[in-house]
């Protein structure tokens, strides 16, 4: 099994729909990350979290909100979504005074 | 902020042959971490090597190795004895530090490898 698993793993939806990606982990990692991949652009930090009370922005919060149900899952959603919102998302774990980050496979989103 | 730049789009190299993958950072910071990540076609990201910059020592990992200038703020990738299955894209990430806000990744553009049969 995954340690970090994303679903869906592809979600086409309609301009102004409400979507939700959820993120789980097995790894018992307390750190969770949320980017967003676009060709030729890298990835980028949408949101991330230190623990269930430590919720921050990163670099392209807008139009997006995170909730971190407990330390194992963190839902990514967007309340009404865009099709400039179309691009790969994934989560990542990490644990405290480690490094890599690990990530999930990612969910590939795209906006009609 | 921290930046981290890859300039080449795309490269190419033949099976078999080595090749190097550049990227350059910007950071103040004096201790920090430097990856490369892999993606294949099927979209993971998969993590090569990592560099931990008061390592003065290259990493290596089996066929990939790193050129670590910390002075000139430089992280090559050597791949050598390319395969077929090196083929993907490469990311060059940088992360300030393993507590607090420190621990986020930036990535560059990302770098699309083919190895030619």
């Amino acid at each position: 099994d995954a340690d970090v698993t994303q679903t869906p793993r592809n979600r086409i939806t309609k301009t102004g729909k409400r979507i939700m990606l959820e993120c789980s982990q097995t790894k018992g990692h307390d750190r969770m990350y949320w980017y967003r991949q676009d060709p030729g652009l890298g990835l980028r930090l949408i949101y991330y979290s230190f623990d269930v009370k430590d919720i921050n922005k990163g670099e392209i919060s807008d139009g997006y909100s995170v909730s971190r149900q407990a330390q194992a899952k963190f839902s990514l959603s967007l309340e009404s979504a865009i099709p400039n919102q179309t691009a790969l998302y994934f989560c990542a774990t990490l644990n405290r005074g480690s490094s890599p980050q690990h990530f999930g496979d990612g969910t590939r989103l795209s906006i009609l | 902020a921290q930046t981290v730049t890859q300039s080449q789009p795309e490269m190419s190299v033949q099976e078999a042959e080595t090749v190097t993958l550049s990227c350059t950072y910007d950071t103040s910071e004096s201790n920090y971490y430097l990856f490369w990540y892999k993606q294949p076609p099927s979209r993971q990201m998969i993590l090569v090597i990592r560099q931990e910059a008061y390592k003065q020592q290259n990493a290596t990992e089996n066929r990939f190795s790193v050129n670590f200038q910390k002075a000139a703020k430089s992280f090559s990738l050597k791949i050598s004895d390319s395969q077929l299955g090196d083929t993907a894209m490469y990311f060059c990430a940088f992360m300030s530090g393993i507590t607090g806000a420190n621990s986020k990744l930036t990535f560059g553009k990302g770098i699309t490898l083919s190895v030619r049969p």
